[in-house]
């Protein structure tokens, strides 16, 4: 089977750095991707790792190490309008593009 | 395009009714996806379209779910004889060939009363 895990909630004040471990246990890995939902709203795509290393999107981060099953999202420069629910989410070589996704990571940004 | 739109945003039925959920994804995406969200969890797998060939349907999913995708354009989804474990959010998700993400709908809420 598949399983992710991530931690439940995660606080950190506005200006500062936050760092969103994910790890996994699949076969046939081949990807990894994070997702941010608002309270009310649905997911959106912040990044996707297939290769080890760091892939920067402006503020936003994604590293993966596939040697270790384990992947982050970095946020810099935490902003109010960060808060929010952060999956990661698995996609399998056979799963011809579908996602397992992990129960989610409560970001709260402080002033 | 105005992204994936889902209709409708709020639905509450009652046991044992059928309801039907429509979909439609960005027009230059093959690929089709539906998600169930419960508070708490993350999205899990319903079922997955590329045109309108359905590829994919989960194991957990009863015999009561329903989808179709006709001319690989729009989809819907029926839940038929619903139970009050249905209630949810239904996330319907769109992406081309390849992986490069999803985009997802606003989705539906279901409530079974």
């Amino acid at each position: 089977g598949q399983s992710l895990e991530q931690p439940s909630e995660v606080t950190a004040v506005e200006g500062a750095i936050v760092q969103i471990n994910c790890t996994y246990q699949t076969s046939g890995f081949y990807g990894l991707s994070w997702y941010q939902q608002h309270d009310g709203g649905a997911p959106t795509f912040l990044s996707y790792n297939a290769l080890d290393g760091l892939e920067e999107t402006g503020r936003f981060s994604s590293f993966l190490s596939r040697s270790d099953s384990y992947g982050y999202l970095l946020l810099q420069e935490l902003q109010m309008k960060d808060s929010a629910s952060y999956f990661c989410a698995v996609y399998r070589r056979d799963n011809a593009g579908k996602s397992t996704f992990g129960d989610g990571t409560t970001l709260t940004v402080k002033p | 395009d105005t992204g994936v739109s889902q209709d409708p945003r709020h639905k509450i039925t009652k046991r044992g009714q059928n309801v039907t959920f429509r979909c439609d994804p960005i027009s230059e995406h093959n690929r089709l996806y539906w998600y169930r969200q419960t508070l708490g969890q993350g999205p899990e797998f319903l079922t997955y379209f590329q045109n309108e060939a359905q590829l994919e349907k989960s194991r957990l999913l009863s015999d009561r779910f329903s989808a179709e995708r006709p001319k690989g354009s729009f989809s819907t989804l029926e839940i038929q004889r619903t139970e009050q474990g249905d209630s949810a959010m239904y996330l319907c998700a769109s992406s081309p060939g390849g992986f490069y993400g999803y985009t997802f709908g606003s989705g539906t809420r279901l409530t079974v009363v």
